[in-house]
Order: C-alpha cells, then structure tokens, then sequence
C-alpha cells in the first residue's frame, strides 16, 4: 500500500505570511493527488486536484504543485480564514484513496 | 445541486451491529461510483469504502475488511453502508462523498454533512 505522509504536523504564520505545506507518497503517484481543507466542526472542502488545478470558487492564493512523489500546498498571503486542518490524498488507482494525516494551520 | 445526507448512525455496544445510509440526488447516481470517508474525533480522515457505479466492483481499508459491506440501490439512489463486529476504534464521522467524475480514479468534489457512529458498553 501506498502511505501518505505530510509535514509539517501544525504551523502558526502570520497573517499575510506565505505558508508551504509538504505531502509525500510512498511510491510514485503521478500527479493524482488532491488537496482538502477542513475547518472546525466542517465538512471537508476541495481545493486543489490534479496536483496543481484550483478547484472552482477558491480563491487563488491557494496553489499545488508536485508529480511523482512530492508535492506541496501553497497559501500566499494566509488570511484568518485559513486556519483549518489541511489534507492531502492520493487518487491514483480504484482502491485505497489515501489520506495523509494532516497539517494543521493557525494564526500567530 | 449535489446532496448528499447520511443517516443511521448512533451509539451501539463492541460486538453489535449498524447500517449506515447515504440518500444521493442533483446528480446522476447510477453514473457514479461512491465512497465511505471516517474520521475519529480530533483525528484526520480515513478512506473506508468504494463502490462501483453498478456495485459491481468494492474494496476498502484494511482497518474495516471482511467486517464492513458498502452497497448501492441505484434505483432509490442509495449508499449503504453495513458495519458488523463494530469495535471502540469504530467510532467516528462517516461521511458519504462522491468523486468528481464518472471515472473512479478521482477527487472527491462532494460531501454528505456526516453522521457520527459511536461505539461503547
């Protein structure tokens, strides 16, 4: 099976910081990999697919980029609504749709 | 626009039983293949299940094979999901979530509001 790591666990920026947040696959996946954020006590919400491709209706300070085995999330300029929970999962075949632990973002 | 809203859970004893239940519409269900998300609280996300679009073809987790059964109804437009030998490490927000195309191999675009599943003596 394929494992999901991410890094770092949690963070703390400032507002207007630009924040990076880093998920590994244990093996190559292409560029199947999607990104989740997740607010307290909310459903989880698609922000980024393909590796790279902005879900329709977020805001473009959110970008993905990566292939094979790294990728990473970007939020330029982090705003007070983007402390949440932050996943990666992996997509890449018709089972075991993976998910990483987590990044859990908040405001200095 | 997509719903997607679960129901049946509670709070059942180690050892029992549960079904859990999806009711799909502002989509065409049939043409889709579904899944069943966890998460424990304060935890991440789990992947628990998937379904074909015809039901045909299933797999899951290890943490819930050979315990835990997802079926479909495609013509009331129904996700299931049958959970025996329900364990303490069962408990969590199961949420039904559909991928963003007809192809399996894909992101998930919508999520049912959750519905929470508690197992104790």
């Amino acid at each position: 099976d394929i494992l999901m790591t991410q890094s770092p666990s949690s963070l703390s920026a400032s507002v207007g910081d630009t924040v990076t947040i880093t998920c590994r696959a244990s093996q190559g996946i292409s560029n199947y990999l999607a990104w989740y954020q997740q607010k307290p006590g909310k459903v989880p919400n698609l922000l980024i697919y393909d590796a790279s491709t902005l879900q329709s209706g977020v805001p473009s300070r959110f970008s993905g980029s990566g292939s094979g085995t790294d990728f990473t999330l970007t939020i330029s300029s982090l705003q007070p609504e983007d402390v949440a929970t932050y996943y990666c999962q992996k997509y890449n075949s018709a089972s075991f749709f993976t998910f990483g632990p987590g990044t859990k973002v908040d405001i200095k | 626009q997509v719903r997607l809203v679960e129901s049946g859970g509670g709070v059942v004893q180690p050892g029992r039983s549960l079904r859990l239940s999806c009711s799909a519409s502002g989509f065409t269900f049939l043409s889709y293949g579904m899944h069943w998300v966890r998460q424990a609280p304060g935890k991440g996300l789990e992947w628990v299940a998937v379904i074909s679009f015809d039901g045909s073809d299933k797999d899951y987790a290890d943490s819930v094979k050979g315990r835990f059964t997802i079926s479909r109804d495609n013509s009331k437009k129904m996700l299931y999901l049958q959970m025996n030998s329900l364990r303490a490490e069962d408990t969590a927000v199961y949420y039904c979530a559909k991928p963003a195309g007809v192809v399996i191999e894909n992101r998930f675009d919508s999520w049912g509001q959750g519905i929470l599943v508690t197992v104790s003596s």
